[in-house]
């Protein structure tokens, strides 16, 4: 099956640094990835739609120079949160379209990212 | 119009009870529906899918019972076991454009032993 891996799976930062965090897709090659923050016993919020070679589309209210993505290969996409604060703290979670199966709807999941800012 | 809802926020099933989340939409544009299963710390993994031309669909223990006119689906998980204790999460998603999607709210089912 489709496996799409997140690194790091956890990571503590202090306020005011960045953090990188990468999506990969594992064994198939990824058209779309798509960015999502989860807080605590929340849903999956959509943060921004990436394509590879083309700029990021951002959802309604999310700050596109605080949360930098980057799609730069067709396996792998990274989020940069910039200038991390306590609010940032979040579970992070990438998925990614098949590029072979472009009409397909399903979007397999990373096992996410539990970002800390101290 | 972009919404998801879902029910109930929590659920409490016997060992070999059947557990039933449901999910309702307004846009009749959406034409892919899956649901998701999450357990704590992990990514949300597929579990079963339907398009809006079926009106139900089974996968071993989960169903998916559709209904177009009333733009509502649900999931049934027949003979409920303890380790489909999990958070439930339901989805909608639109051919045009990027295939985003909608999530609902999502369900914490418990079934105890």
């Amino acid at each position: 099956g489709a496996v799409v891996s997140q690194h790091p799976s956890r990571v503590i930062c202090k306020s005011g640094t960045s953090v990188k965090i990468e999506c990969r897709s594992l064994d198939f090659q990824a058209t779309t990835m798509f960015w999502y923050r989860q807080f605590p016993k929340k849903s999956l919020m959509l943060m921004a739609t990436s394509n590879e070679g083309s700029k990021a589309t951002y959802e309604q209210g999310v700050e596109k120079d605080k949360f930098l993505i980057n799609h730069a290969s067709l396996t792998l996409s990274t989020l940069t949160v910039t200038s991390a604060h306590p609010e940032d703290s979040s579970f992070y979670i990438c998925s990614a379209r098949d590029r072979l199966t472009s009409s397909s709807y399903e979007q397999y999941f990373g096992p996410g990212t539990r970002l800390t800012v101290t | 119009q972009q919404q998801v809802k879902q029910s109930p926020q929590s659920l409490i099933v016997q060992k070999g009870g059947i557990s039933i989340i449901n999910c309702a939409y307004e846009n009749t544009a959406f034409d892919y529906f899956p649901w998701y299963q999450q357990f704590p710390g992990k990514g949300p993994a597929l579990l079963i899918a339907i398009r809006p031309d079926v009106s139900e669909k089974k996968e071993g223990r989960f169903t998916i019972s559709f209904n177009k006119s009333a733009k509502q689906f649900s999931l049934h998980i027949m003979d409920s076991q303890p380790g489909d204790s999990a958070t439930y999460f339901c989805a909608a998603s639109l051919s045009s454009g990027t295939y985003k999607y909608i999530f609902g709210t999502g369900t914490r089912l418990k079934v105890l032993a």
